[in-house]
Order: C-alpha cells, then structure tokens, then sequence
C-alpha cells in the first residue's frame, strides 16, 4: 500500500556495518509491524510498535536487532553488525488503534549483506 | 510450534478460469483469518478476511471459505485475468481487545494465470 512508506528501498552493506531501515506508517496509523520475509518464503513477524512503546518483540533476534518508534518521525528497525543471514526482505505494517484493523504494508527494504 | 501451510507451492490457470488456493493452519485458537497478495518487489496486499463465526465470505471474483472442523482455509478466485498472477498468502490471528498483531503467514502458494 503506497500509504506506508519505507526507504530505502534496496539497502546494501558489508558484513559487520549497521543497517537503518525506516518506516513511515499511514497517516493517523499509530501501530507499526515490521515482518521479515525471506525469499520463497512467508513473512515472519518481529516486532509490534505503538508510539514510543513497544508492545511485542518475540520475533526479533535477542542480539544485534533493535526497533523504535519515536513520537516524532518514523519507525526504525536496526541491524548492527550485520551477517549475511540477515539478508531478506524487510517489510513494516501500519495499522489504527482500532480493533480488528486490517494492516497495511509497505514495499518492503530489500536488504543484501556481501 | 503453531503453524499455517499451504498444500500448493505453485498453481498455473487458464486465464478466464477460476482459481483455488487452499491453506491448512494448525492454531485452533486462531479467529481471524487473511488472504493477501504479494507480486514482485512489492509488499502484502490485502485480498479478504473472514472471522471464524462465518464459513464463507464473497468479495469482488474472490471467495474465502473456512473449514474450521479441519482447519482448512481456501481462496477461490473466478474468472483469473493476468493481474492475479502473484503470490498467494493466508494468515492467521487471534483478534485481542486492541489493534491486530502478529500475524501469521503460510509460505505462499504462486498462481500463475497462462494466457
């Protein structure tokens, strides 16, 4: 859905450099997802963000990963020292505080680690 | 652990025929259920949805029916044009009081639709 912006939207890094992908949600979306999906595969949940909170983190690895969503500006996920196995496609998802609100994705952060 | 498969990696339809793409979960205390479409570079679609008191929901050329007994979910799409060529995803949830979270999805199923 064009209405969640992530960028960049190719990110490539060498082994050990961080990765920053940003998240944008659809205005009024005060929920952030991020998902990772890798190739021939389904999307796996990470993370789940309110503003300045976050609500669920058991699908994010215990070291090197971390996510934000501050009150001002986007959602980040960050990736420090990267592996190569972190190489995937990054989605994030925005939704309402309402119940039972469908998500909306992003196009996805393709990220490749050499 | 808790699980949603689909039965079907790749299917290949006539354009003009209609389309089923089926999905097996394994949460039975699942409740919600998504079907979403991905083509390439792009992210999830949103296709249908269907709560688990119902056991068929129409849209517009789609079709969601829920067999909760075997825990069975199937996408039926009618009269396939070449812009249903994608990847097929269904996902479960159980809905909580506030917002929908987690999101589980199956591995995908590709339709591919053959002029």
């Amino acid at each position: 859905n064009a209405g969640v912006m992530q960028n960049p939207r190719h990110l490539v890094r060498r082994r050990g450099q961080e990765a920053r992908l940003r998240c944008s949600p659809m205005k009024g979306h005060s929920h952030v997802y991020w998902y990772r999906q890798l190739p021939e595969e389904g999307l796996k949940f990470m993370v789940y963000l309110q503003k300045e909170n976050i609500i669920d983190e058991s699908g994010m690895p215990k070291e090197r990963f971390s996510a934000e969503f501050p009150k001002e500006g986007p959602s980040i996920l960050r990736i420090q020292q990267v592996v190569r196995g972190d190489s995937a496609a990054y989605f994030c998802a925005s939704s309402t505080p309402a119940s039972n609100e469908k998500l909306f994705f992003g196009s996805g952060t393709q990220l490749s680690v050499l | 652990g808790e699980s949603v498969g689909l039965h079907l990696p790749t299917l290949s339809v006539q354009e003009g025929d209609n389309s089923i793409i089926n999905c097996a979960y394994s949460n039975s205390a699942s409740d919600y259920f998504i079907w979403y479409k991905q083509e390439s570079g792009k992210g999830p679609q949103f296709i249908i949805d269907i709560r688990s008191n119902m056991d068929k929901r129409q849209g517009q050329r789609v079709t969601v029916l829920l067999n909760k007994t075997v825990k069975h979910l199937s996408l039926q799409i009618a009269a396939t044009q070449p812009g249903d060529s994608a990847v097929y995803f269904c996902a479960e949830n159980i809905l909580r009081d506030f917002g929908n979270e987690k999101l589980t999805f199956g591995t995908g199923t590709r339709l591919t639709i053959i002029p």
